[in-house]
């Protein structure tokens, strides 16, 4: 069975200051692998996904992600944080079917 | 094109009481997921159809949840009777069969039990 472990569930950022939220899986299967992001009274919207080839994948918003397979990771990074990424950032694997990590709150300070 | 579309978008009841939640999935999309999200965690399966037919109803409180996909479009999920503990936002998704692609949300229903 596939699993998502994001390690903090709270992660506190200047402005302008990189963004690291990280997420390991456990897959006995080559996986898929998505970020998603919720603001608040919202539903989660996709943010990359990373399936097969280049394993640097780019989303939205400045975003992007690397699959290591060798260390089974998913990082999500962004160079430079906006107040606008203040968030919950979810890691998801796509095996026999989804599964979510508990989450990451992103605050970003002035 | 249009997202999945969930309807109401809040709902307060009382416990023991009931509800239903309704959830219209992008077109085309043979995949259904209802999830319920309590405050300060992650999405929580509750259900999954193909089409009409249920994949995946594991983590389900089938003595007190309900869900159908009738013509494997629409799906309703309903609570009877409710709990203090169901109070959580149900967020309902939609995705293609294809493995490698992403569930697209709604913005999910918060309900509240008083």
């Amino acid at each position: 069975a596939q699993s998502v472990t994001q390690l903090g569930s709270h992660v506190s950022v200047s402005e302008g200051a990189l963004v690291l939220l990280r997420c390991n899986y456990s897959s006995s299967v080559p996986p898929y692998l998505f970020w998603y992001v919720q603001y608040p009274n919202q539903g989660l919207q996709l943010l990359l996904k990373y399936t097969t080839g280049a394993t640097l994948v780019k989303g939205i918003n400045g975003f992007e992600a690397e699959f290591k397979k060798s260390e089974t990771s998913f990082h999500l990074t962004k160079p430079s944080a906006h107040m606008s990424d203040a968030a919950e950032y979810f890691c998801a694997v796509r095996g026999d079917k989804f599964y979510f990590g508990s989450g990451t709150k992103l605050n970003v300070k002035p | 094109e249009a997202g999945v579309a969930q309807s109401p978008r809040y709902k307060i009841i009382e416990k023991r009481q009931s509800v239903a939640f309704w959830c219209n999935p992008i077109s085309g999309h043979a995949t259904l997921y209802w999830y319920q999200q309590i405050l300060g965690q992650g999405p929580k399966l509750l259900i999954q159809f193909q089409n009409n037919g249920v994949v995946d109803d594991s983590q389900l409180p089938k003595d007190r949840f309900s869900a159908e996909r009738l013509k494997g479009v629409d799906s309703t999920l309903k609570i009877q009777p409710a709990k203090l503990e169901d109070s959580a936002v149900y967020l309902c998704a939609s995705s293609t069969d294809s493995p490698n692609q992403p569930q697209h949300f709604g913005d999910g229903t918060r309900l509240s039990i008083l």
